[in-house]
């Protein structure tokens, strides 16, 4: 198993731009997470997702938007890029009947 | 609401031993998670307590205490690549969802 799977690893976006993160997993898992953390500080749940069709805002979901069309994947969208999302993000899954969270290695964005 | 609270940074001596503490308060509590998290990576599963008590897991164990709200992860025989962020993370509600803490730095020193 691949687990939790992100891209891309790194990536620098102009202000106004738009970028989707991808997340996957091979798990099967119906819960997943969209997490942003800022330098020495917490994860910030934006959006996350019970099962195929279904998703929900976190703490911080302005700026962002999700779909989950499969129980694979769970895209994060950013349009009109803003130098406040410079931040690491980080997808998790989770099994249902267990709270531990699995995570992605993370993608590093920057706004400029 | 919700809270959780431990110590923002602690130094150890490799071979010693350290303790971080944890206090929340959650509504709906499922258990509690502690992860670890090196520098620019993500973090990764460390233990899980549901009821009082305490797990041990090699070097590490977790103790929790539902009725004070506190838990704690202890960490034997430091090593340095035990440098890492602490994060508690009591699991509350319906809704699976975690609640994370700011996590504690930990350096170790040779």
């Amino acid at each position: 198993n691949a687990g939790v799977t992100q891209t891309p690893k790194f990536r620098i976006l102009k202000i106004g731009q738009s970028m989707t993160l991808q997340c996957a997993q091979d798990m099967n898992h119906n819960y997943m997470y969209w997490y942003r953390q800022d330098p020495g500080m917490g994860l910030k749940l934006i959006y996350y997702s019970v099962g195929a069709g279904i998703t929900d805002k976190g703490e911080v979901p302005n700026g962002y938007n999700v779909s989950r069309s499969t129980t694979e994947d769970f895209p994060l969208r950013l349009e009109l890029a803003a130098p406040s999302q410079t931040s690491v993000y980080f997808c998790a899954s989770q099994e249902g009947l267990s709270y531990e969270q699995y995570f992605g290695p993370g993608t590093r964005l920057t706004v400029t | 609401g919700q809270n959780i609270d431990q110590p923002t940074e602690m130094t150890a001596t490799e071979g010693a031993i350290v303790q971080i503490n944890c206090t929340y308060q959650t509504s709906g509590f499922n258990g509690l998670f502690w992860y670890q998290q090196h520098a620019g990576e993500a973090p990764t599963f460390l233990s899980y307590n549901v009821l009082d008590g305490l797990e041990e897991k090699g070097r590490f164990s977790s103790f929790l205490s539902r009725s004070k709200g506190y838990s704690y992860l202890l960490l034997k025989e430091l090593q340095m690549k035990d440098s890492a962020s602490y994060l508690c993370a009591p699991a509350a509600g319906n809704n699976r969802k975690l609640i994370w803490g700011l996590g504690t730095s930990l350096a170790v020193n040779p």
